[in-house]
Formats: structure tokens, sequence, C-alpha cells
């Protein structure tokens, strides 16, 4: 049974470029949510999606975008690249609903800005 | 006021030590409490869920105080490999597969020979 993926593992990108993160949920989620943890932070919510729509959103600019596929994987997009952007992106899974009633975080994605 | 506070750590203790961490939250309209484990460059994983009447796991025990907003953590007989970060965490909704997870800053623990 797979658990949360995420690619691409580490990523290094300039400022003002664009970039977008994938991951696919643990079988038989179908809740993503995703988080940004700086260093030295604990992660901090961005959103989460649930039949394809964004159900919650976090204190993040609309520079950070989302989507969710009918197989439930999700992208996070973010636009105009800030030095501040770098930071380990996690993508957590769970099943609304379901039991247990948690959600379970991929490896993450590592995104420098230089 | 940050949503989430926890003792700003590094905790440095033998092995076979009792350590405990603490935490207060803001909100008190919060409705679920957790304590995650980090290790380092790895992802958070549930450590336990913390109830009201409070709950144990084997050496790990977990109690919090809604009237405080105050939750903790209680280590016994520490083993190495209990040394990673410590996050303490609350939802506004009710159970943890949705909404916002709101973590503190996490507290590091070190646990040596």
């Amino acid at each position: 049974d797979a658990g949360v993926t995420q690619s691409p593992t580490h990523l290094i990108k300039t400022r003002g470029q664009q970039v977008t993160l994938r991951c696919s949920p643990k079988s038989g989620h179908d809740t993503v949510s995703w988080y940004q943890q700086a260093l030295g932070q604990g992660p901090q919510f961005i959103f989460q999606y649930y039949e394809e729509e964004e159900r919650q959103r976090g204190n993040f600019p609309d520079r950070f975008s989302g989507h969710q596929f009918p197989n439930y994987s999700s992208e996070l997009n973010v636009n105009a690249l800030l030095l501040g952007d770098s930071a380990l992106y996690l993508c957590a899974s769970s099943l609304n609903g379901g039991v247990p009633d948690t959600q379970y975080f991929g490896p993450g994605t590592r995104l420098t800005v230089l | 006021r940050k949503e989430v506070e926890q003792d700003p750590g590094p905790f440095n203790v033998p092995e076979g030590a009792t350590v405990a961490f603490n935490c207060t939250y803001s909100n008190s309209a919060s409705q679920s409490f957790f304590w995650y484990r980090q290790d380092c460059r790895k992802e958070p994983k549930l450590l336990m869920s913390v109830y009201s009447s409070g709950n144990e796991d084997g050496r790990f025990t977990a109690q919090l105080n809604r009237a405080s907003q105050y939750i903790s953590l209680l280590i016994r007989d520490s083993k190495l490999s209990d040394s990673a970060t410590y996050l303490c965490v609350v939802n506004l909704n009710y159970g943890g597969s949705q909404g916002n997870l709101i973590f503190g800053k996490g507290t590091k623990l070190s646990v040596k020979p």
C-alpha cells in the first residue's frame, strides 16, 4: 500500500520563475492538503482540496494556487517566486470522514529559490 | 500571539530520563489536538492524539487542559531513538483529516547515551 508520494524531491529555481509540485495521496484517500515548512518552523497550512475544489485556504497570497484531479492527485503551483518561498513543501492526504481521522504526510519537496 | 506556542528547546537528556514538553494554544474554539514527531529532514508523523481525559501509549502520555488551553507530552525512559523534533498541533475542526492543522514551531529533543 503506497503512502503519500511527492515529486520532485528537490528543486532549484530563480526569483520570478514559476514552479509546479505534485502529490499522489495514500491509496483510498480523497483529500489533499498542502503545507509550507520554512527552516526551523512548524508547517504552515496553504490549502486543502476535496472533490476537486479548494475547501479551505490559509494565509497565503494568490501566487499560490492548486488543483486536484479526478484521481485525487494534486498540484501546487507557485508563481513569481520570491527568495522567501524557499522551504519544504509537504503534501498530506486524508479520507474525508474516515478512520483513522488524521492526515498522512508525504516526504516533501525541498524548494530552493536563488 | 502565536496560535500554538511550545517550549523552545533544545532538550538534551540522558537515556532513561523522563522529559516533558508543554504547549499552549490561543484559540479556545480548537477542537482536536495532536502531537507529531518529525525526524531531521523527514516528514511529520502522528505520534498521538490528545484527549481531555488524558491518554497513554506505552512510554508516552499526553494531557489536555481545555480551561488553561494547555497540552503536554511526557516521555518516560527516553531512548536514543526518541531524538527528534516534537510538534504540538491543534485543529479547529473535530478530528484530524479535515481543515487546517496548526503547528507549533516544535521542540527538539536529543537523547544522549
